[in-house]
């Protein structure tokens, strides 16, 4: 069974420049969410992805949003970095939208300058 | 106040000891609770998942949730240097779908 896997691993960009990361989802997961995690601090919701729609959107602006593809692979796009953008940003994927366990992968570090 | 918190430590134990890890929560509907491990510079892994009140063990970790007084707790017996990471307690809030509310995660440091 393979894992949540991201990428890149790790990036800088500069302020003002859009990114976009990349997740495929754990084996047989239909539900992908990401996360945005600062330094020193607990992984914070940005959105769920459910059969290719947004499911639901914690408290971050338009400029964060998403794509989910047939395959449940999922991708984040930021536009406009900001410096407080920098941090880690996490996939996660469970089996079903309302499925409380959700497994994680590496996480991407994203940088801006 | 914050739905979830948690003591950020750092906390460091020697080798062998019993490490006891904490949070309080704000709401009386969280129903599920989970611990997940994350070392430094990777994703948070799964380590125990608990409903209700009461104590689920898995090898050498326990959690334990009190709903009375809104308290969890993650009890590590002989601590490992392998166990030195951070240590987020996660509640789930649905509404359709699920996010995961997270404290912000322990740093323990276990030395030999």
């Amino acid at each position: 069974e393979t894992g949540v896997t991201q990428s890149p691993t790790h990036l800088i960009k500069t302020r003002g420049q859009q990114v976009t990361l990349r997740c495929s989802s754990q084996s047989g997961h239909n539900t992908v969410s990401w996360y945005q995690q600062a330094l020193g601090q607990g992984p914070q919701f940005i959105f769920q992805y459910y059969r290719e729609e947004e499911n639901g959107r914690g408290n971050f602006p338009p400029r964060f949003s998403g794509l989910q593809f047939p395959n449940y692979s999922s991708e984040l796009n930021v536009n406009a970095l900001e410096l407080d953008d920098s941090a880690l940003y996490l996939c996660a994927s469970s089996p079903n939208r309302q499925g409380a366990e959700q497994y994680f992968g590496p996480g991407t570090r994203l940088t801006v300058t | 106040q914050k739905e979830v918190e948690q003591d950020p430590g750092p906390l460091s134990v020697p080798e062998g000891a019993i490490v006891s890890l904490n949070c309080t929560y704000s709401n009386s509907a969280f129903q599920y609770f989970m611990w997940y491990r994350q070392y430094s510079r990777k994703g948070p892994e799964l380590l125990m998942y608990t409903y209700s009140s009461g104590n689920k063990e898995d090898g050498r970790f326990t959690a334990q949730v009190d709903k009375s007084s809104k308290y969890i707790s993650l009890f590590i017996r002989d601590s490992q240097p392998s166990d030195s990471a951070t240590y987020l307690c996660a509640t789930p809030v649905s509404g359709g779908y699920n996010k995961l509310i997270f404290g912000a995660g322990t740093r323990l440091a276990v030395h030999p």
